[in-house]
């Protein structure tokens, strides 16, 4: 079982869509969680952070965490075409500072 | 500049050879971490350090790979005797303390003939 797991994608949504994009971990005890946007071509710049299970704003963005089920999710509101990146979930590995990344969902936002 | 700073952007190299990456951080950031990324793929952790020290070397994926960090402040990854599969672009990221913010450089693209 990979430690940090996406569907590669790609997701296809129109633009104004809510873009839903989904993550699940196997260490229970990681407490730090990302959400880190690629760009093709380009390094991933970080988007969004949470800790706490729930839900938190930033913006368009929303992410949301529930450590019961080992599950993180990034929910894009109001989706425009420069939106349309590689999507990669980030985890703290849990006993160590290691920071874990899934493989990433490509996301497409149509106009 | 103000960013994480890696040297070459682009290195070609025959198999067999001996390379080296350079990462400058970002100014004051005492955590750095070294990632590949094969194309097409995900980021594949390989070595982070605090400070000076590097308390998980466990992504190194042979002991063809090393890496050191001097002053707390620039990294190098050496790779000895290149393989093909090699090839990816390695990039580096640095953060204040551990906070899991990374800030990446821009990365180095290796190529292994």
């Amino acid at each position: 079982q990979k430690e940090v797991e996406q569907n590669s994608g790609p997701l296809s949504v129109p633009e104004g869509a809510i873009a839903s994009l989904n993550c699940t971990y196997s260490d229970r005890v990681s407490q730090s969680f990302f959400w880190y946007r690629q760009y093709s071509g380009k390094s991933p710049e970080l988007i969004m952070s949470i800790y706490s299970n729930g839900d938190k704003e930033d913006g368009r963005f929303t992410a949301q965490l529930n450590k019961a089920s080992q599950y993180v999710s990034l929910l894009i509101r109001d989706s425009q075409p420069s939106d349309s990146a590689t999507y990669l979930c980030a985890v703290e590995g849990g006993s160590s500072y290691k920071l874990i990344f899934g493989s990433g969902t490509r996301l497409l936002v149509r106009p | 500049g103000a960013g994480v700073s890696q040297s070459p952007s682009n290195k070609v190299t025959e198999k067999g050879k001996d390379v080296e990456l350079r990462c400058d951080p970002i100014s004051g950031h005492t955590a750095l971490y070294w990632y590949r990324q094969s194309l097409g793929q995900g980021l594949e952790f390989l070595i982070y350090f605090q400070g000076n020290s590097a308390p998980d070397k466990s992504g190194l994926p042979s002991d063809r790979f090393s890496a050191e960090r001097t002053g707390g402040s620039v990294s190098t990854l050496t790779i000895q005797r290149t393989q093909q599969e090699d090839s990816a672009v390695y990039l580096c990221a640095s953060s204040p303390q551990w906070t899991g913010e990374l800030f990446f450089g821009e990365g180095s693209r290796l190529t292994v003939l």
